[in-house]
């Protein structure tokens, strides 16, 4: 059973471009969410997808954007990008009760941004 | 808002040592409180969790208690190994929230 499949898993983008990571869930998992991990630091939650819409987001500005699929699938989106987006990104699917079963990363996306 | 402290790293062990990583919590509501483990380049993995007081949650040889009173979930192994070399986070989420609220994280290094 696949879990949390993320691409590409490397990318380097110049300042001031566009880029975009994509997501697909663990088999089963409905609900999907994005988190940016800076080097040193804990994941920072970003935004939540449920049945394709946005449900949560932190604070992060509207650069930030995101899109939910049908099958679940799901793509972030970051705008003129800036150095400090330089990150680890990571994606967490789940289903129901979160509380109680938590949520299964992905491996990540790691930006570097120049 | 919610908040969780951990321990600063790196803390550097040898084999076969006790772990004890301290994590403590400020949530509103009741939180259910995870330990996710990160090894070098890889993402997080789900190491243990306990959604109510006094539950102990446990998995390949780690153990934590949620302590209500005291606001902890402290990780703890009685004999580490050097494949436990990896940076361990401590979260929570609380009732009805989406999302997971993590610590810093705490690098842990063992030796032989």
């Amino acid at each position: 059973d696949a879990g949390v499949t993320q691409s590409p898993t490397h990318l380097i983008k110049t300042r001031g471009q566009q880029v975009t990571l994509r997501c697909s869930p663990k088999s089963g998992h409905d609900t999907v969410s994005w988190y940016q991990q800076a080097l040193g630091q804990g994941p920072q939650f970003i935004f939540q997808y449920y049945e394709e819409e946005e449900r949560q987001r932190g604070n992060f500005p509207d650069r930030f954007s995101g899109h939910q699929f049908p099958n679940y699938s799901s793509e972030l989106n970051v705008n003129a990008l800036l150095l400090g987006d330089s990150a680890l990104y990571l994606c967490a699917s789940s289903l129901g009760d979160r509380e109680l079963y938590g949520y299964t990363f992905g491996s990540g996306t790691r930006l570097t941004v120049v | 808002g919610n908040s969780v402290t951990q321990m600063e790293g790196p803390v550097t062990l040898s084999e076969e040592a006790f772990l004890t990583i301290n994590c403590t919590y400020t949530a509103t509501g009741y939180p259910s409180l995870f330990w996710y483990v990160q090894y070098p380049g890889e993402g997080l993995q789900l190491l243990l969790k306990a959604t109510k007081a006094d539950d102990k949650g446990s998995n390949k040889g780690f153990e934590a208690t949620y302590r209500k009173e005291t606001t902890s979930f402290h990780l703890e192994k009685g004999s580490v190994q050097v494949s436990d070399s990896a940076v361990y986070f401590c979260a929570l989420i609380t009732g009805g929230g989406n999302k997971l609220t993590f610590g810093t994280g705490t690098q842990l290094k063992v030796e032989l």
